[in-house]
């Protein structure tokens, strides 16, 4: 079956601090993967994506690799700041017409100043 | 305008009532999607629907109903609420190759 499994939150980081969120997956064929952003109050957002093995996603900082062989997707920051607190979401669509979205639980991030 | 609209955004309602949930979209994608968002447990799939002719149950199904009236609207129907329905619903849309989810901002709605 397809699944996601995400970092349990929630993660409090000072302004400045880099960021690991851990998302592994389980699928069959070769999925997209994604990462979702949802700021309070609002719906989600897409924030990255790749395709396929290798391809790094990236977009406002943040970078996640497409990793086959260890069936991860992490998110990473550099450098992390109040604007960044949000819950991120990770998420596959599996290859295929059938495809559909499957969601990991999210992980609430705060960003202290 | 948002690419995704639900209507309402917040809603209360008594345990036993009918209630529907809207949603529109203007991507001119065919496929669109319920999810209901609860603490922990991330967003649950209640229904897709690939074109306006094809409805699926996700994963979460039972008490609720949909229709797709057209390519742009998918509605949720609950039949009769009960409170363990209570949660932030949303709504989304794909092209026909996933390669993106666009999701409305959510409705709120608690069954008292």
């Amino acid at each position: 079956g397809n699944s996601v499994t995400q970092m349990e939150g929630p993660v409090t980081l000072s302004e400045e601090a880099f960021l690991t969120i851990n998302c592994t997956y389980t699928a069959t064929g070769y999925p997209s993967l994604f990462w979702y952003v949802q700021y309070p109050g609002e719906g989600l957002q897409l924030l990255l994506k790749a395709t396929k093995a290798d391809d790094k996603g990236s977009n406002k900082g943040f970078e996640a690799t497409y990793r086959k062989e260890t069936t991860s997707f992490h998110l990473e920051k550099g450098s992390v700041q109040v604007s960044d607190s949000a819950v991120y979401f990770c998420a596959l669509s599996p290859s295929g017409s059938g495809n559909q979205f499957y969601f990991g639980t999210g992980t609430s991030l705060t960003v202290i100043p | 305008d948002a690419d995704v609209t639900q209507t309402p955004r917040n809603r209360i309602t008594k345990t036993g009532k009918r209630i529907m949930l809207e949603c529109s979209q203007t991507k001119g994608h065919d496929r669109m999607y319920w999810y209901r968002q609860d603490p922990g447990l991330g967003l649950r799939l209640i229904y897709y629907s690939f074109d306006v002719k094809d409805i699926n149950k996700g994963e979460i199904s039972d008490g609720y109903s949909v229709s797709r009236q057209a390519q742009a609207k998918f509605s949720l129907s609950l039949e009769s609420a009960i409170p363990n329905q209570t949660a932030l619903y949303f709504c989304a849309t794909s092209d026909q190759q996933g390669t993106e989810a666009f999701f409305g901002q959510g409705t709120r709605l608690t069954v008292v």
